[in-house]
């Protein structure tokens, strides 16, 4: 069964630093993907962030990177000069490629800091 | 309109009435979930359609009824609820199987409050 992992319930970060969310996952099956959302206070999920399974490079979007480490399972988030807009809950979620269940993880609160 | 629209945004209601959830996509998706999101819970899968078809039932009690019409619309049918029941109700749709970037589009929830 698939699960993940998120062990920071909560994180600071000073704005203009960059900061680093966890999350480890399992699987048994070879494909997936992997995703991150964020969830402001208003409720809405964003999607921010996308790595395959099969994708060599580690995924970037603009301020956000994921750290891919298929080895160890783990797909941490990477966010780049910090804003205090970025302040939200931070969700990291997979999917398996011939499934149609997305699974979630508990969830990270980052705080930015002025 | 693009995206994935819910409605209402807030509901109220008590423990003997029954009301409906709408969500509408207007992406091309097949596939649409209903996501239930309690405080200090991770997100719980409720229901799964692809193609109008229920693909999952994540045992959901049966004051909840799920309705997908269409691969555009999805309705979530409320009856006789419990005040544990109060949460964000999200859904979502995406592409359906397959490989590449299949991210789920969430709509802005429903906050429903049970009284």
């Amino acid at each position: 069964a698939q699960k993940i992992t998120q062990t920071q319930p909560g994180m600071f970060v000073q704005e203009k630093e960059a900061v680093t969310l966890d999350c480890t996952y399992d699987t048994s099956d070879q494909s997936y993907g992997l995703f991150w959302y964020k969830q402001p206070s208003s409720g809405e999920m964003i999607f921010l962030i996308y790595q395959g399974s099969y994708d060599e490079q580690n995924a970037t979007e603009g301020r956000y990177s994921l750290n891919f480490q298929k080895a160890r399972k783990s797909a941490n988030l990477v966010i780049s000069a910090s804003q205090l807009g970025d302040s939200a809950m931070y969700f990291c979620a997979m999917r398996e490629v011939y499934g149609q269940n997305f699974v979630f993880g508990p969830g990270t609160r980052l705080s930015a800091l002025p | 309109e693009t995206g994935v629209t819910q409605t209402p945004r807030h509901l109220v209601m008590g423990m003997t009435n029954k009301k409906s959830l709408k969500c509408e996509q207007h992406l091309g998706h097949n596939a649409m979930y209903w996501y239930k999101q309690s405080a200090k819970k991770p997100l719980e899968l409720m229901f799964v359609y692809n193609f109008k078809e229920q693909t999952e039932n994540n045992s959901v009690p049966s004051r909840f009824s799920p309705e997908c019409p269409n691969s555009s619309h999805l309705f979530l049918h409320l009856h006789t609820l419990q005040p544990e029941d109060s949460a964000l109700y999200l859904c979502a749709s995406s592409r359906g199987q397959g490989i590449g970037n299949t991210e789920a589009f969430f709509g802005q929830g429903t906050r429903l409050t049970v009284v």
